[in-house]
């Protein structure tokens, strides 16, 4: 059964103190590695796309980086507008169904 | 706007009604996934649909939940007799092919009294 889990569950940053979120996976046939940010209340937005090991994606203070076995979301000088949970989801070969983990919750304090 | 549209946003029904959410997805996508997802969980996989068939059902959370796509264009998911612990969000999201990043709804988020 196709397993993603997270972590650290929770963190706290200050603004500026970068860090990275920790996605393991495992999954029969990776098919593809995503990152969506959620807001409170809202549906997941789609952030990156990874499909193979040593794939690297950026997108503003976010870098997303895969090897064969788990995914980082590094965040750089994050800002309070960065507070949200980040969910990372693993496709599998055969269905390609995203399997989600449970999220990292990020607090930004200014 | 050519997300992918939920209806309704929220819902407040009594316990053993039957309920029915649409989801509208990103016109030309042709798979659709139906989530649900509850407090501090991620979201957790019911059903998808590849253009208008069922692909896989057998995660729905029981025989009170059903999906359908007719003409493979929007997708409804009814809950009947709803129970307190069906109390949630439903996500729908869409994606143009197997194995490509799949774009969500805004939810429905269902509260059974």
């Amino acid at each position: 059964e196709d397993q993603v889990t997270q972590s650290p569950e929770a963190l706290r940053l200050q603004e500026g103190e970068s860090s990275s979120l920790n996605c393991s996976y495992t999954v029969s046939g990776l098919r593809g590695l995503f990152w969506y940010r959620q807001d409170p209340g809202k549906g997941p937005e789609f952030l990156f796309t990874l499909y193979s090991a040593g794939e690297e994606k950026e997108k503003e203070r976010l870098k997303a980086t895969l090897t064969k076995k788990e995914s980082f979301l590094h965040i750089t000088a994050p800002k309070p507008e960065d507070s949200a949970t980040y969910l990372c989801a693993a496709a599998s070969g055969g269905s390609y169904i995203p399997t989600f983990g449970r999220g990292t919750s990020l607090i930004v304090h200014p | 706007d050519t997300g992918v549209s939920q209806d309704p946003r929220h819902k407040i029904t009594k316990r053993g009604q039957n309920v029915t959410f649409r989801c509208d997805p990103i016109s030309e996508h042709n798979r659709l996934y139906w989530y649900r997802q509850t407090l501090g969980q991620g979201p957790e996989f019911l059903t998808y649909f590849q253009n208008e068939a069922q692909l896989e059902k057998s995660r729905l959370l029981s025989d009170r939940f059903s999906a359908e796509r007719p003409k493979g264009s929007f997708s409804t998911l009814e809950i009947q007799r709803t129970e307190q612990g069906d109390s949630a969000m439903y996500l729908c999201a869409s994606s143009s092919e197997a194995g490509a990043e799949a774009f969500f709804g805004q939810g429905t988020r269902l509260t059974v009294v």
